[in-house]
């Protein structure tokens, strides 16, 4: 079974360029959450979807990111203007459901120079 | 509010030498989930024990054990005859009850041959 896929790998660009990110969660899984790490933390949750409805976004900067979750299924995170400090790696994973065990993409590592 | 602390930045052990990995959470539910990741260097975290809390058995899968202690809010990562490719970093983490992963942040272990 494919696991949680995410793309690019790797991106750099330009600050105030925009900047998008792309997620194919497990077959069957529900539940899609974005995270951010930065170097040497853990992971920090950006926004939840349950289907295709944003149940926890209460940590997305709204003034520049966005994230969309069509038909339930892939999701897009987008950031616009991208600033110095996005520079992280954002991790895309995938649930059964809020209660079980989330499965983790190799993420996309944004560089903003 | 939640929290999840790893104490232990970086552990450094010679391989076949066991290692504990501590984990310390704290929580106002009463039922919760904690987890233990893996992330090596490839970038992907990779789930390793999901425990609920109403589960306070210890676990142990091969060469990896884990101590749910509730009364002390520790949720510990043993492992037996440690090996180079054990080498990673290591997330504990705590499932809100809306499903909301937070993680601790993370214990470096190298393991050196």
């Amino acid at each position: 079974e494919a696991g949680v896929v995410q793309s690019p790998r790797y991106k750099i660009i330009e600050k105030k360029q925009p900047v998008a990110f792309w997620c194919n969660p497990i077959s069957g899984h529900n539940t899609l959450y974005w995270y951010l790490q930065n170097l040497g933390q853990g992971p920090e949750l950006l926004i939840r979807y349950e289907n295709e409805e944003a149940v926890d976004d209460s940590q997305l900067p709204k003034d520049r990111f966005s994230a969309e979750r069509l038909k339930g299924v892939d999701s897009t995170l987008k950031i616009q203007p991208a600033e110095l400090g996005d520079s992280a790696v954002y991790l895309c994973a995938s649930s059964l459901d809020r209660h079980t065990e989330a499965f983790f993409g190799q993420g996309t590592r944004l560089t903003v120079v | 509010a939640q929290k999840v602390t790893q104490a232990q930045t970086e552990i450094s052990v010679v391989e076949k030498e066991d290692v504990t990995l501590d984990c310390v959470y704290e929580t106002r539910d009463t039922t919760y989930y904690l987890f233990w990741y893996k992330q090596p260097p490839s970038g992907e975290l990779v789930f390793l024990i999901r425990r609920n809390s109403f589960d306070e058995q210890n676990e142990i899968s091969g060469r990896y054990s884990w101590n749910f202690q509730k009364s002390t809010s520790s949720f510990n990562f043993t492992i037996t005859a440690s090996q180079v490719v054990d080498s990673a970093v290591y997330f504990c983490a705590l499932s809100e009850p809306g499903g909301k992963l937070i993680f601790g942040q993370g214990t470096e272990l190298s393991v050196k041959p």
